[in-house]
C-alpha cells in the first residue's frame, strides 16, 4: 500500500465549478509538492510545502489555490478551471525539501475539465 | 532554460531483449539524476545518480550517469512483460531539490 494517497482518484467538473483534491501521507515526510502531468508533456512542479510552508510556486494561475493545513495534508482548491487545465495531478512527499532523495508519489487525481 | 530529455519516446521489444534508455540534460546546478518507473500512475523510484561511472544495479536494470557529457542510460536486461511502464527521467537542481522531468520513454514488451 502506497504511503501517499489522494482522493479523489477521478474527477470530471465543468469550469464554473468549485473542487478540492486531497493528499495525505503517512510515512512521517517533511515536505510534500503537488505536480501536474499533461499528455504528451513533462511532469511540471507546481507547489512546494516544506513545514506546512509554502516555499515554491511555479507560476501557477490563481485558480490553482493549495493549502497545507500539517503536514501530513495536502490540498489542492480549485475554481473557473480551463479544458486545458485536464490532466492526472500528482502528489508527492519526500522526508526533507532540499533532499535529493527520492519522493514519494501518489496514485493521482485524473482531472477532466469540460 | 533547463531540460531534460529523453529517447527514445517510446519503444516496441520483444520479451527477452535488452534496451537501453536515454537521458540527455541541461540543467543548471545539476545535483543528482532519479530515474522513476510510471505503470499506472503514481512513479516509482529506481536509481539515483549523483556521481559519473558508477553503475547503479538492480536484478536485471541498471544505470550509469556521464557528468561530463550530461547524460545518463537505462538498461534493461532481459526484458519482461512486467517492465512495460513509462521510465521517466528527472534532475535534481539546486539547493532546493527541485525535480525537472523528462517527457519519459514509453516501453512495451511483446510476450
Amino acid at each position: 500500500e502506497t504511503g501517499v494517497t489522494q482522493t479523489p482518484r477521478h474527477l470530471v467538473m465543468g469550469m464554473t465549478n468549485k473542487k478540492s483534491l486531497k493528499c495525505e501521507q503517512h510515512l512521517g515526510h517533511n515536505a510534500m509538492y503537488w505536480y501536474k502531468q499533461s499528455a504528451k508533456k513533462p511532469l511540471e512542479l507546481m507547489f512546494v510545502y516544506s513545514l506546512e510552508e509554502r516555499v515554491e510556486n511555479n507560476s501557477v494561475p490563481s485558480r490553482f489555490s493549495p493549502e497545507c493545513p500539517n503536514s501530513s495534508h495536502l490540498f489542492l482548491h480549485l475554481h473557473t478551471l480551463q479544458p486545458e487545465d485536464s490532466a492526472l495531478y500528482l502528489c508527492a512527499s519526500s522526508q526533507d525539501w532540499g533532499n535529493p532523495y527520492e519522493q514519494y508519489f501518489g496514485p493521482g487525481t485524473r482531472l477532466t475539465v469540460t | 532554460e533547463d531540460k531534460v530529455v529523453q529517447s527514445p519516446l517510446s519503444l516496441v521489444v520483444h520479451e527477452g531483449d535488452t534496451v537501453t534508455l536515454n537521458c540527455s540534460y541541461e540543467v543548471t546546478n545539476f545535483r543528482s539524476l532519479l530515474w522513476y518507473k510510471q505503470e499506472k500512475k503514481a512513479p516509482t523510484f529506481l536509481f539515483m545518480l549523483t556521481s559519473s561511472g558508477i553503475e547503479k544495479k538492480s536484478g536485471r536494470l541498471s544505470s550509469i550517469l556521464d557528468k561530463k557529457e550530461l547524460f545518463s542510460i537505462l538498461n534493461i536486461t532481459a526484458t519482461q512483460t512486467g517492465d512495460s511502464a513509462v521510465y521517466l527521467c528527472a534532475v535534481v537542481k539546486g539547493s532546493q531539490g527541485n525535480l525537472i522531468f523528462g517527457k519519459g520513454t514509453k516501453l512495451s514488451v511483446k510476450p
